[in-house]
């Protein structure tokens, strides 16, 4: 039982270059996200979903787009870096609203 | 604006000590809090939650209180462990789903 799986773990961007964060959850959970974590920040929200083709923005949207075609896959997509997104990725699933999130370990994403 | 804060960014305690960590939120529509906590490198992981209905919640050496009035909670650890040297979140819910952190406490358990 693989849990949460963010894949790549480490990603280096040039400003402007565009990539796809995935994210994989196998126990069936309804609600997924997507946090940013940056130092003395803790993690912010940037877009959720509460089931397989919702998407909803969270508190720091912009610059990031979302899909949740498949219930089990969330992708967090950015058209054009920049290094204000230089960050620690993290996504989150959960069984219900008012149940725990369970997060993968992170995806390292700097811009330069 | 935070929604949700956690004032002190560190704390050190003894081992075998109690250790209490403090948060604060300012959405009084708020109705479900939970605590995380944080290893380098890895990803958060749940620890113990509580609904607005409730004031208390224990699950053995972890303890959460709730003081709605007054907006704040707080998580007591009993005994505290070397293990329990971490960043502990904490994070709260309304009728939107969307879960706010705080900024984190980071916790260090001398031996």
């Amino acid at each position: 039982n693989a849990g949460v799986t963010q894949t790549p773990k480490f990603r280096v961007l040039k400003t402007g270059q565009s990539m796809t964060l995935l994210c994989a959850q196998d126990m069936n959970h309804e609600y997924m996200y997507w946090y940013r974590q940056d130092p003395g920040m803790g993690l912010r929200l940037i877009h959720y979903s509460v089931g397989e083709g919702t998407t909803a923005k969270g508190e720091v949207p912009d610059g990031y787009n979302v899909s949740r075609l498949k219930k089990q896959n969330f992708l967090l997509g950015l058209e054009s870096a920049a290094p204000s997104q230089t960050s620690v990725y993290f996504c989150a699933s959960s069984r219900g609203s008012r149940s725990p999130l369970h997060f993968g370990n992170g995806t390292r994403l700097t811009v330069t | 604006d935070q929604q949700v804060k956690q004032n002190s960014p560190s704390l050190s305690v003894q081992e075998g000590r109690i250790s209490i960590l403090n948060c604060d939120y300012t959405n009084s529509m708020f109705d479900y809090f939970l605590w995380y906590k944080k290893y380098p490198a890895e990803g958060p992981t749940f620890l113990i939650s509580i609904s607005s209905i409730k004031d208390k919640n224990e699950d053995g050496r972890f303890t959460v209180f709730l003081n709605k009035s007054a907006k704040h909670l707080s998580l007591h650890i009993v005994p505290s462990q070397p293990g329990d040297s971490a960043v502990y979140f904490c994070a709260a819910m309304d009728s939107s789903y969307k879960l706010i952190f705080g900024s984190g406490t980071r916790l260090l358990v001398r031996p």
